[in-house]
């Protein structure tokens, strides 16, 4: 399809364990992002990245969270040593340059850490 | 600090009815204020957006109503349906770059 896709839908760990995200998104939008959604709340910030300029880690909430973004496409969320707080669904969206507007996110990756 | 306040938290409306949902921000740097409409399972899609320049765009059955000197804005859905049912979010862009800062959401469920 031609949306935004995310690796896997559903993940589920041990506590300590690390975890990779993947998102696909849409070809041509220079702008990616990550998002983090907790159970019934809004919608957290966590990494942004534009073109080939230095992302905007800002809303990383610790060292702990990472991510990558290879040939200007893929982008790769990594979690390591899991706390039970990660549980979430992690978020990712891509868009035009800056000022076009709107995101299109992709359904999620469901983490679930025991 | 970057914020946006969204009430209520939930929202039970009955078939026919006018759904309405309230956010609040501080930021003056925002210039954009888009709506997005989440179902259960799926990523959240715009649904309707505003520029400060406006007080009010509508599309459909869905209107924004935007108040810049009270830096309040609303999204109003005319004739629920139970189609609309789904979790609502504001949202708000600084106007330096592409990053939306999200409301909490609202819980939207019309009642048959």
């Amino acid at each position: 399809g031609a949306g935004v896709s995310q690796s896997p839908s559903n993940k589920v760990t041990e506590k300590g364990k690390d975890v990779e995200l993947r998102c696909d998104p849409i070809s041509g939008h220079t702008a990616l992002y990550w998002y983090r959604q907790s159970l019934g709340q809004g919608l957290e910030f966590l990494i942004y990245f534009q073109g080939n300029s230095a992302p905007d880690k800002s809303g990383l909430p610790s060292d702990r969270f990472s991510a990558e973004r290879t040939g200007g496409s893929v982008s790769t969320l990594t979690i390591q040593r899991t706390q039970q707080e990660d549980s979430a669904v992690y978020l990712c969206a891509s868009s035009f340059p800056p000022g076009r507007g709107e995101l299109f996110f992709g359904e999620g990756s469901r983490l679930t850490v025991l | 600090q970057q914020q946006v306040k969204q009430s209520p938290q939930s929202l039970i409306v009955q078939k026919g009815g006018i759904s309405i949902i309230n956010c609040a921000y501080e930021n003056t740097a925002f210039d954009y204020f888009p709506w997005y409409q989440q179902f259960p399972g799926k990523g959240p899609a715009l649904l309707i957006a505003i520029r400060p320049d406006v007080s009010e765009k509508k599309e459909g059955r869905f209107t924004i109503s935007f108040n810049k000197s009270a830096k309040q804005f609303s999204l109003h859905i005319m004739d629920s349906q139970p189609g609309d049912s789904a979790t609502y979010f504001c949202a708000a862009r600084r106007n330096a770059g592409n990053m939306l800062t999200f409301g909490g959401g609202t819980r939207l469920m019309v009642k048959p």
